[in-house]
């Protein structure tokens, strides 16, 4: 039973590019969330895919959007890279129905902005 | 929205002793309360988690209990390890299926001494 799977392991960009990270669900889940977390802080909320739409968000800029496939998969894109924005991004996932609420987390994408 | 206070922010305990993690929430809404456990490296594994119609749940050297009156919650884990060694996350979460907001706390390093 494949677990969340994320790419890339580590990314490096420079302040002001764009960037673009991956997530693959675990088998049998169809909703995705991510978030980020900052060194020594607990992972904070950005937003969660549901049937393609984003249906949550945290307190985030728009320049964090996202996209869910029809394989349930997702993409999150940060745009204007600040160097404010490194961090390790975590996708989780989980079944709209019951039992509600369990999240599964991915080993994250670490962002560096330099 | 949602305030996920946890304490303490560290705790060192003798292998074989007990230690117990203190969080509090600030929205009634709340109805789901994950734990998490996170290795170096790694992206947060869920131990244990507890709805809010329920008091106390146990999973063999773990349990966690829920004052939904106080707004209050705890992880307890008994006869500790090294391998319990981690910083440990928990979590209030408002909504169900694939519209859910988790809010997380700020985390516990436990570091158990053998």
């Amino acid at each position: 039973d494949a677990g969340v799977t994320q790419s890339p392991t580590h990314l490096i960009k420079t302040r002001g590019q764009q960037v673009t990270l991956r997530c693959s669900p675990k088998s049998g889940h169809d909703t995705v969330s991510w978030y980020q977390q900052a060194l020594g802080q607990g992972p904070q909320f950005i937003f969660q895919y549901y049937e393609e739409e984003e249906r949550q968000r945290g307190n985030f800029p728009d320049r964090f959007s996202g996209h869910q496939f029809p394989n349930y998969s997702s993409e999150l894109n940060v745009n204007a890279l600040l160097l404010g924005d490194s961090a390790l991004y975590l996708c989780a996932s989980s079944l709209a129905g019951p039992p509600r609420g369990e999240q599964y987390f991915g080993p994250g994408t670490r962002l560096t902005v330099t | 929205g949602e305030n996920v206070e946890q304490h303490p922010s560290t705790l060192s305990v003798q292998e074989g002793d007990s230690a117990v993690i203190k969080c509090t929430y600030s929205d009634s809404a709340s109805n789901y309360f994950p734990w998490y456990k996170q290795e170096l490296g790694k992206g947060p594994q869920l131990i244990i988690d507890i709805r809010s119609n329920v008091g106390e749940k146990k999973d063999q050297r773990i349990a966690v209990t829920l004052n939904k009156t106080a707004k209050h919650f705890s992880l307890h884990i008994t006869e500790t390890q090294p391998e319990d060694s981690a910083v440990y996350f928990c979590a209030a979460s408002i909504g169900s299926g694939g519209y859910q907001k988790v809010t997380f706390g700020t985390g516990t390093k436990l570091q158990v001494i053998p």
